[in-house]
C-alpha cells in the first residue's frame, strides 16, 4: 500500500519558534508538494521539488522553506512561526510522467499561538 | 497561468439525489483533468480523472465530463449516500509540461440521510 507519511498530525508552537514539518513517500516519486489548506481558499502550493536538493517556489512562498536531500522526504521550515501560519498542511508526491494522480498524507494541522 | 474556478462551495442534497460539481478552467493547453474526495482528518484521494481526449468517463456512481470547447468539466455522482459526504476539489494539469495541477477551491458535499 503506497504511503506518502507526515510526521506530527497535530502541532501546537509558539510565535518566533522554527517549525520542521516532515514528509516521507515510499513510492520513489521524483516530485512532491507543500500545500497549504484554509477554509474556502482551497489547496495553495508553498513549494515542490522535482528532484534531490532541487525546489521551486510555488503560489505563496513567503514566509517558508524546504529541503529535500533524499529522495523520499521533503521538510517544510517555518523560521520564524507567526500566528498567520496557522493551517492545515498537506504534503504530496507525484511519479515523473504528470499523468498520473498525486498521493497526498494526511496533513498536519499547525496552531501558532 | 492556469486558473480553475469551482462551483457551487457547499452542495447540500438528500440521500439518492444526484450532485454535480462545475469547474472551468482558463488554459487550453490542459490535459489532465482529476477530482479529489477529501475526507474529515484525511488528505485528498483521487476518486476519477479525464484526459482531454475523452469527453466522459465513468466509474460505478461517479462519472466525468470534459467539453474542451468550452473549457469545464464536471463530477457527477448518482444516488448519492452519506458516504458521499465530503470535500471535492478538481484540478487541471498540463502533463508532460508543467505538470503541477492547479487546484479549484473545493467543494463540500453534505449528503443528508
Amino acid at each position: 500500500d503506497v504511503k506518502v507519511t507526515q510526521s506530527s498530525r497535530y502541532l501546537v508552537k509558539r510565535t518566533g519558534e522554527k517549525v520542521f514539518l516532515e514528509c516521507v513517500q515510499d513510492m520513489d516519486h521524483e516530485n512532491m508538494f507543500w500545500y497549504r489548506q484554509d477554509p474556502g481558499l482551497g489547496l495553495r502550493l508553498i513549494y515542490f521539488s522535482y528532484d534531490v536538493k532541487m525546489k521551486e517556489k510555488g503560489d505563496i512562498p513567503e514566509g517558508y522553506s524546504v529541503s529535500r536531500e533524499k529522495k523520499e522526504r521533503f521538510s517544510l521550515i517555518l523560521e520564524s512561526a507567526s500566528t498567520n501560519q496557522t493551517s492545515m498542511y498537506l504534503c504530496a508526491s507525484l511519479d515523473g510522467s504528470g499523468w498520473n494522480e498525486q498521493f497526498f498524507g494526511p496533513g498536519t494541522r499547525l496552531t501558532v499561538l | 497561468g492556469e486558473n480553475v474556478e469551482q462551483h457551487p462551495s457547499t452542495l447540500s442534497v438528500q440521500e439518492g439525489d444526484s450532485a454535480v460539481i462545475k469547474c472551468t478552467y482558463s488554459d487550453s493547453a490542459s490535459n489532465y483533468f482529476p477530482w479529489y474526495k477529501q475526507e474529515l482528518g484525511k488528505g485528498p484521494q483521487l476518486i476519477i480523472d479525464i484526459r482531454s481526449n475523452v469527453g466522459e468517463k465513468k466509474d460505478q456512481r461517479i462519472a466525468v465530463t470534459l467539453n474542451k470547447t468550452a473549457k469545464h468539466f464536471s463530477l457527477h455522482i448518482t444516488e448519492t449516500q452519506p458516504e458521499d459526504s465530503a470535500v471535492y476539489f478538481c484540478a487541471a494539469t498540463l502533463s508532460g509540461g508543467s505538470y503541477i495541477p492547479t487546484f479549484g477551491r473545493g467543494t463540500s458535499l453534505i449528503v443528508h440521510p
